[in-house]
């Protein structure tokens, strides 16, 4: 399979814990975004990387939320100091840097904090 | 704030044709009518995409009226694996924002 893939698929951590989740785009695509969902609501931008640059971070990512794309190709996100708002699906997507480029997502990480 | 409204859920008997429609009345000249769909607990899924003229691929078609200011996304043989959660985006470039979509119930 040559899609988006993340890494874990489920998260139950703790209050307080830090915890990073993996996202690998496919192959071609230089653009990775970060979204968060949270119940009945659509996904929200966190930030986006061109290749190893993150370009825009939402107001959303605070700064317990930090994201990295060290070699242009995969990227991590870690949250650090888990609260219970921080419960959500993250979703990874990427595409090409075309004019008409395609977001392609992964199936997402779910992360419950208690 | 999504640039679109879309109703917040619609129904549609197995087999028929599933039209959900979609306002974005302040749609720029340069910016694209996407559709995604997702279903339960997954990442959404690419459907479709259009600038002016309408378009077709193996999941469905997208009619943009010639003002652009709305949209249909039209499922032409409904299947109960069609239940989602339909986004209508409209973008030009880089980050998609999201508004609720339209919950779409497919009914044996």
């Amino acid at each position: 399979d040559t899609g988006v893939s993340q890494d874990p698929r489920h998260k139950i951590t703790k209050r307080g814990q830090n915890v990073t989740f993996r996202c690998d785009p496919i192959s071609e695509h230089n653009r990775l975004y970060w979204y968060r969902q949270t119940l009945g609501q659509g996904p929200e931008f966190l930030t986006y990387f061109q290749n190893e640059a993150q370009l825009e971070k939402s107001r959303l990512l605070s700064d317990r939320f930090s994201a990295e794309r060290p070699k242009g190709s995969f990227s991590t996100l870690e949250i650090q100091r888990t609260e219970q708002g921080d419960s959500a699906m993250y979703l990874c997507a990427s595409s090409s840097d075309r004019a008409e480029e395609t977001q392609y997502f992964g199936p997402g990480t779910r992360l419950l904090v208690l | 704030d999504a640039k679109t409204t879309q109703p917040p859920s619609m129904d549609c008997a197995e087999g028929r044709a599933a039209n959900l429609p979609c306002n974005h009345s302040t749609i720029s000249g340069n910016e694209y009518v996407y559709w995604y769909r997702q279903i339960h607990s997954q990442g959404p899924q690419y459907i479709i995409h259009g600038l002016k003229n309408n378009e077709t691929n193996e999941m469905a078609s997208l009619i943009i009226t010639e003002d652009r200011k709305s949209s249909t996304l039209i499922l032409p043989h409904a299947t109960l694996r069609d239940t989602a959660v339909y986004y209508c985006i409209v973008r030009a470039y880089d980050k998609i924002i999201f508004g609720k979509g339209t919950r779409l119930h497919i009914l044996p």
